[in-house]
């Protein structure tokens, strides 16, 4: 079964640089979310979006904003990159829209800050 | 108070035994409640997910609701060492598709 796409695996990017998440659902989920998660951490919410429009909003950083496309993949754009942001940042998709579903995970994208 | 709390780790159980893990939540509103494994360095895996009261039992796996307690716990019955990871307890908040919150997570160790 299809499962969630993330891209790339790992990234390495240089403190004040820019970095691009892609994350593509499992087909015909509708929601996705996005976690960070830090060394020994659990998963951390940052924010996600029901049929393209953001839902919810966690403890994102004003420097990473998030949009879901008309496919439904989403993109995690984060500028001003500090040390701190190094961690695995996954996302997850549900299907169904509000209710009862589960969320599955992509196997994450490790970012690395120097 | 985190929304999910769990019981501090790490658990160690030998193998062939039962591992209890046990999660409250705060929000008495919650209606979805999951169990995620996660292998050091690897994407959280869905492994159960209960909605009402009572025992849901899939496998070596037993999940246990109590909505008046605000408490879910999980029971690996005939504990193996594959077994041996972080579980997370996953709370999706009342009439929820926005965010599903997670607890700390419990490390299991199985003995062998």
């Amino acid at each position: 079964a299809a499962g969630v796409i993330q891209s790339p695996r790992h990234l390495i990017k240089e403190k004040r640089e820019t970095a691009t998440l892609k994350c593509y659902p499992i087909p015909r989920h509708d929601t996705v979310y996005w976690y960070q998660q830090g060394p020994g951490q659990d998963p951390q919410f940052l924010i996600s979006f029901y049929e393209k429009m953001q839902s919810d909003k966690g403890s994102i950083p004003d420097r990473f904003s998030a949009q879901q496309f008309s496919d439904y993949h989403s993109e995690l754009n984060m500028s001003s990159l500090e040390l701190g942001d190094s961690a695995l940042y996954f996302c997850a998709s549900s299907g169904e829209g509000q209710g009862n579903t589960e969320a599955f995970f992509g196997q994450g994208t490790r970012l690395t800050v120097v | 108070q985190k929304e999910v709390e769990q019981n501090s780790g790490p658990l160690s159980v030998p193998e062939g035994a039962i591992a209890s893990l046990n999660c409250t939540y705060s929000d008495r509103g919650s209606q979805s409640f999951f169990w995620y494994r996660q292998y050091s360095g690897k994407s959280p895996e869905l492994i159960m997910s209960i909605y009402s009261n009572g025992d849901k039992e899939d496998g070596r796996f037993t999940a246990q609701l109590n909505k008046a307690s605000q408490y879910v716990s999980l029971l690996i019955r005939d504990s193996q060492p594959s077994d041996s990871a972080t579980y997370l307890c996953a709370v999706n908040r009342q009439g929820g598709y926005d965010k599903v919150i997670f607890g700390p997570g419990t490390s299991l160790s199985v003995i062998p």
